[in-house]
C-alpha cells in the first residue's frame, strides 16, 4: 500500500511570505495530524483530524497558521505571515481509527530566512 | 500533562557493540508506549509498541519492555549495526489517539 505523500520535500521562503503545505494520508485512514518538529526535538502535534473534522488545534498558532481537510481525504497546511521561528520539518502522519500506531510522511523541510 | 523523557545524546557505538536508549514517561492512565525511527532524509517509522504492562515489544533486534512499576520504556539491542544509525524517538499514547514523543536520541554506529 502507498504511504504518506507530502510536498514539496523543501521549501525556503522570507519572513512574512506564505507557504502551504500538502499532505495525502494512506487510504482509508480516518485520523490526519500535522505536527512541526523543530531541529533536535520530538515531533509537536499542530492540529489533528478526523474524517474533515477538527479533534484538536490546541497547539496551533491560530494568528497565522492554517490547515484545512475539507473531503476527509487530503489535507493542506498554511502559514502566513511567516517568521523565522517558523523553520523546521512539518510532519503529516494518518493512522486508523482503532489504530493508535502513526504513519509518516517524510515531510517538509522548511527554511525561514 | 503527559510527556516522555529520552535519554539525552548523541550515542556513538562500535558495531556489534550492546544498545541501551532510557525512555521514562509521565503515568496518567495506562498508555501505549512506542519506539519510532527515523532515518537520515527519511519520516518517522514505527519501529515497535507495547500496549500493556509487561508487555514486550521487539522488531529487527529491537526490544523495549513495558515496565509500569518504574514507568519506564527503555530501548536495547544486543548486537548493533552501520545501518542502525538513526534518530530513535520514544513516544506514548494519549486521548483520541495522539501521541507525545520524546526529543529523540541520535545513534551513531562506527564500522
Amino acid at each position: 500500500e502507498a504511504g504518506v505523500a507530502q510536498s514539496p520535500r523543501y521549501k525556503i521562503i522570507e519572513k512574512r511570505q506564505s507557504v502551504a503545505f500538502w499532505c495525502n494520508p494512506i487510504s482509508g485512514h480516518a485520523t490526519l495530524y500535522w505536527y512541526q518538529q523543530i531541529l533536535g526535538q520530538g515531533p509537536k502535534l499542530l492540529i489533528q483530524f478526523q474524517n474533515n473534522g477538527v479533534v484538536d488545534d490546541s497547539q496551533l498558532p491560530k494568528d497565522r497558521f492554517s490547515a484545512e481537510r475539507l473531503k476527509g481525504v487530503d489535507s493542506t497546511l498554511k502559514i502566513q505571515p511567516a517568521k523565522l521561528e517558523d523553520s523546521a520539518v512539518y510532519l503529516c502522519a494518518s493512522s486508523n481509527y482503532l489504530e493508535e500506531t502513526q504513519y509518516f510522511g517524510p515531510g517538509t523541510r522548511l527554511l525561514v530566512l | 500533562g503527559d510527556s516522555v523523557t529520552q535519554m539525552e545524546g548523541p550515542v556513538t557505538l562500535s558495531e556489534e557493540a550492546f544498545l541501551t536508549i532510557n525512555c521514562t514517561y509521565t503515568a496518567t492512565g495506562y498508555p501505549s508506549l512506542f519506539w519510532y525511527v527515523q532515518y537520515p532524509g527519511e519520516g518517522l517509522q514505527l519501529l515497535l509498541k507495547a500496549t500493556k504492562a509487561d508487555d514486550k515489544g521487539s522488531n529487527k533486534g529491537f526490544e523495549a519492555t513495558y515496565r509500569k512499576e518504574t514507568t519506564s520504556f527503555h530501548l536495547e539491542k544486543g548486537s548493533v549495526q552501520v545501518s542502525d544509525s538513526a534518530v530513535y524517538f520514544c513516544a506514548r499514547g494519549t486521548n483520541a489517539g495522539k501521541s507525545t514523543f520524546g526529543d529523540g536520541t541520535t545513534l551513531t554506529v562506527k564500522p
